[in-house]
């Protein structure tokens, strides 16, 4: 067990709709990622939050948002869905303190997105 | 830009056999390096790091990596391989500084009895 929840498990909805996935990361950890992982793209970064803040952006599309709360967990939101989008979505928590970017991350269990 | 090359899709060997994962990586300055593994269903765990000196790195479940700087290389090893240690393998990179983790495509290890 690494520490970092991820909620829901599965996800199962239809395309254009809109669905909210939940991460709480290790106790002292300060910083959250999300990945994106598909068959064919592999593992894809999506976004990084520090405390609160955006930090880095990779992959990921106008339609997906995150965001970070105060008590320092996590959101990712993801809009107008489309068959495509058809992934596991993982966050992963580190601890991150500034300029440190040696620390290894934790990654959760996962949310599997099916849309039809 | 950072790249992380994993050129084997499937691994197979032997139990009690030595086993090799390799991974080759293209970056500025001097990188971070990360192996991951993944189980079935399950989210990655953290193996071992490369951050600075020996480099020969010793990590968990018996596994270690040996960082190459003139061939760009960090190859995950272990002296012998066990039927659970089948699963999908990731190497990582990040470049020193705030940068995102970038994953190879993973190799899958398949051990057998």
């Amino acid at each position: 067990d690494s520490g970092v929840t991820q909620t829901p498990k599965h996800l199962i909805t239809a395309t254009g709709q809109r669905v909210t996935l939940r991460c709480s990361p290790r106790s002292g950890d300060l910083s959250v990622y999300w990945y994106q992982q598909s068959l064919d793209q592999g593992l894809q970064f999506l976004i990084q939050y520090y405390n609160g803040e955006e930090r880095a952006k990779g992959n990921i599309l106008e339609r997906f948002s995150a965001q970070q709360f105060p008590d320092l967990h996590s959101e990712l939101n993801l809009s107008s869905l489309e068959l495509g989008d058809s992934a596991l979505y993982f966050c992963a928590s580190s601890v991150d303190f500034s300029g440190s970017s040696y620390n290894e991350q934790f990654f959760g269990p996962g949310t599997r997105l099916t849309v039809l | 830009a950072q790249s992380v090359a994993q050129p084997e899709d499937q691994v197979n060997v032997a139990e009690g056999n030595p086993l090799t994962v390799k991974c080759t990586y293209s970056v500025s300055g001097n990188p971070y390096l990360f192996w991951y593994v993944q189980y079935p269903n399950r989210g990655l765990q953290f193996l071992l790091k490369y951050i600075t000196g020996d480099n020969l790195v010793k990590g968990s479940y018996g596994f270690e990596a040996e960082f190459n700087k003139s061939q760009t290389s960090f190859h995950l090893k272990k002296p012998s391989a066990l039927v659970s240690d089948s699963a999908l393998y990731f190497c990582a990179v990040r470049p020193s500084g705030n940068t995102p983790l970038v994953f190879g495509k993973g190799t899958r290890l398949s051990v057998i009895a």
